[in-house]
């Protein structure tokens, strides 16, 4: 699987957009980006994925770069609740080994 | 509908015990996967099941094993316990293999003393 790279740590504040990038220049023509985030002692939560066209969800919208090279997920109205650890996976479409988290990028969310 | 479950929440076992993880996938989730998350080596992948067969597994040793019934639900065994294997175990349900997002339970944190 492609490679991620994520900033460590990020801040934002309260009600405004937080803005999440995603390095993957290695990413191959089969391969989606996922993004889940993990809240502190519970389960990563699934968040948006997408292949090349931008996707738009309840949660967050995903912006994908024209050569597929890097993403950026966009939480348009941070709140509290959304520091977590966010995590950017690619992953191919035929079957894998799974989910292969890195390191991710804490978000805190500032009042 | 209910989330993915995963019983027991919490468990602290004696080196050189062994232990079983349980888990219940999102009603008509057939794939189960299992990872391991530890502040060292972060979220590890250990195997995924479908259809009851074991699809995929990660590096992990022999000792870690698992299995998945005709209702999808799966357990995960781990063998000989070593101190090294205390983590949070958490399991997650996909409707099918392939293209699709995984729902994870909360985990079941293991202590191994």
């Amino acid at each position: 699987d492609a490679k991620t790279t994520q900033p460590t740590s990020m801040d934002c504040a309260e009600g405004r957009a937080a803005n999440l990038p995603c390095n993957h220049s290695t990413i191959s023509g089969n391969e989606y980006v996922y993004w889940y985030r993990q809240i502190h002692s519970q389960g990563p939560q699934y968040i948006i994925h997408g292949l090349k066209n931008n996707e738009t969800n309840e949660m967050a919208s995903l912006i994908i770069t024209e050569d597929r090279k890097s993403s950026t997920l966009i939480l348009p109205h941070a709140t509290l609740r959304d520091t977590a650890v966010y995590y950017c996976i690619v992953r191919p479409t035929t079957i894998s080994l799974g989910f292969y988290f890195g390191t991710g990028t804490s978000l805190t969310v500032i009042p | 509908k209910a989330g993915v479950t995963q019983t027991p929440r919490y468990l602290i076992k004696t080196r050189g015990q062994q232990v079983t993880l349980s888990c219940s996938p999102i009603s008509g989730h057939r794939s189960v996967s299992w990872y391991q998350q530890t502040p060292g080596q972060g979220l590890q992948f250990l195997f995924e099941y479908f259809s009851e067969t074991q699809r995929n597994k990660g590096n992990f040793p022999g000792r870690f094993s698992g299995r998945q019934f005709s209702n999808s639900r799966s357990e995960m065994n781990v063998s000989t316990l070593e101190l090294g294997d205390s983590a949070l175990y958490l399991c997650a349900s996909s409707p099918r293999q392939g293209i699709t997002e995984a729902f994870f339970g909360q985990g079941t944190r293991l202590t191994v003393v």
